[in-house]
């Protein structure tokens, strides 16, 4: 089966530094993703992770542990337009093109001034 | 590139009616799209991986006979809302990977179902 858990709700101020976190317990792993999506709106791929580490990305940086079922999405010099969820997802083994994305509920995160 | 493109944007119909959602890959060839769906303030669930050719994989608790899904060339993927209820309205959202990973899959726009 599949559990993926991020927390539900984050807010910060303009211009800080915000960690979501996302652990997941799923059968079998090919790379985890990291979406964001405005109200309303389709998703906007963010990052993807498959080896452990660090991967950097401008404002966006996102961390994975295999080994611990983890990962971390980290935003710095948070801006207004940053609110909107944040969404965790695993994919499986297999063909990559022909496997879906199983989502965690999503983060939604609140900056305010 | 890698652009998906769907079709209604927003649409209203009548409970009992048949609404069909239209998902083309613009610039790639796409034999394998995914259909969510996403209720207020809730994540996206995975409803059914569409296959060019053969018939949908439908996930656990989708009902095939009332998500009617075709995908009939490389391009195109739709989804049929059959006898539609208010219960059915919804953010519908298509996906496909045009495999260049480090764009990640590549989203619809998606379809605003409301069924009064």
């Amino acid at each position: 089966g599949q559990n993926i858990d991020q927390p539900t709700e984050m807010t910060a101020t303009e211009g800080a530094i915000v960690q979501i976190n996302c652990t997941y317990q799923t059968s079998g792993f090919n790379g985890l993703f990291w979406y964001q999506q405005h109200a309303g709106e389709a998703p906007t791929f963010l990052s993807y992770n498959v080896l452990d580490g660090l991967e950097e990305k401008g404002r966006f940086s996102s961390f994975l542990s295999r080994s611990k079922g983890y990962s971390y999405l980290l935003l710095k010099e948070l801006q207004m337009k940053d609110s909107a969820s944040y969404l965790c997802a695993v994919r499986a083994p297999a063909n990559q093109a022909g496997t879906a994305l199983i989502f965690g509920k999503g983060t939604t995160l609140s900056v305010s001034s | 590139g890698a652009v998906v493109s769907q079709h209604p944007s927003r649409v209203i119909c009548k409970s009992g009616t048949s609404v069909k959602i239209e998902c083309r890959s613009l610039d790639f060839q796409a034999t394998t799209m995914f259909w969510y769906r996403q209720f207020p303030k809730q994540s996206l669930m995975l409803m059914a991986t569409s296959n060019e050719g053969s018939k949908a994989t439908y996930e656990q608790g989708v009902e095939k006979d009332k998500f009617l899904i075709n995908h009939a060339s490389l391009t195109l993927s739709t989804l049929t809302v059959t006898s539609a209820h208010p219960e059915d309205s919804s953010f519908y959202i298509c996906s496909a990977n045009p495999r260049v990973v480090f764009n990640g899959y590549t989203f619809g726009s998606g379809t605003r179902l409301t069924v009064v």
